[in-house]
């Protein structure tokens, strides 16, 4: 899996759009980027994916840049339920770590602030 | 809803023991992985199935085992358990657009 960076943490106000940044400059022609968040004490959950268009679903939005090298998680609405940490992951496996598992960074710790 | 179902939340054992965590899954999925999770050093894989009674070595499988005798079901095994293990343990399986995990469990060796 390409190595990732995001910020350690960001706050967002309850309300508004919440944009956290995935920066993956290595990233591979056939890796996806991937995001995952992991609410206190649970187990961490698929938000979207996405190799080069941009996605969305019921969760969130999904923006990658030309080149690929960053994309951003788009929480359009946040919150305080969305308080959570981000993970953002580059893996070549269509299925988002099909058979060989995901590597998981230190994620973006999002707060909402009410 | 698909699910992924760790048979305890919580788990507290005594050095020495022999440890089993049983992951199920209700999706029919091939490929099934278990992670430890501890503060500062975030998720780490232990060890994967991607076919019954078929395992692979993750990252820190050192200490422990697993069995995949049906395809719904991955238990992890803790040989004789030491303080050093205890951790928060995830179980996950794929494929669907992405790993569904279980809700973990605590696991504490006293």
């Amino acid at each position: 899996d390409a190595k990732t960076t995001q910020p350690t943490s960001m706050d967002c106000a309850e309300g508004r759009a919440a944009n956290l940044p995935c920066n993956h400059s290595t990233i591979s022609g056939n890796e996806y980027v991937y995001w995952y968040r992991q609410i206190h004490s649970q187990g961490p959950q698929y938000i979207i994916h996405g190799l080069k268009n941009n996605e969305t679903n019921e969760m969130a939005s999904l923006i990658i840049t030309e080149d690929r090298k960053s994309s951003t998680l788009i929480l359009p609405h946040a919150t305080l339920r969305d308080t959570a940490v981000y993970y953002c992951i580059a893996t070549p496996t269509y299925s988002g770590g099909g058979a060989d598992g995901l590597t998981f960074g230190k994620g973006t710790h999002l707060i909402i602030q009410p | 809803d698909v699910k992924v179902t760790q048979s305890s939340r919580y788990l507290v054992k005594r050095t020495g023991e022999k440890v089993f965590l049983e992951c199920v899954q209700d999706m029919d999925h091939e490929n099934m992985f278990w992670y430890r999770q501890d503060p500062g050093l975030g998720l780490r894989l232990i060890y994967f199935s991607y076919d019954v009674k078929m395992k692979e070595k993750g990252d820190i499988p050192e200490g422990y085992s697993v069995s995949r005798e049906k395809k719904e079901r991955f238990s992890l095994i803790l040989e004789s358990a030491s303080t050093n293990q205890t951790s928060m343990y995830l179980c996950a399986s794929s494929p669907t657009g992405g790993y569904t995990f279980g809700s973990g469990t605590r696991l504490t060796v006293v």
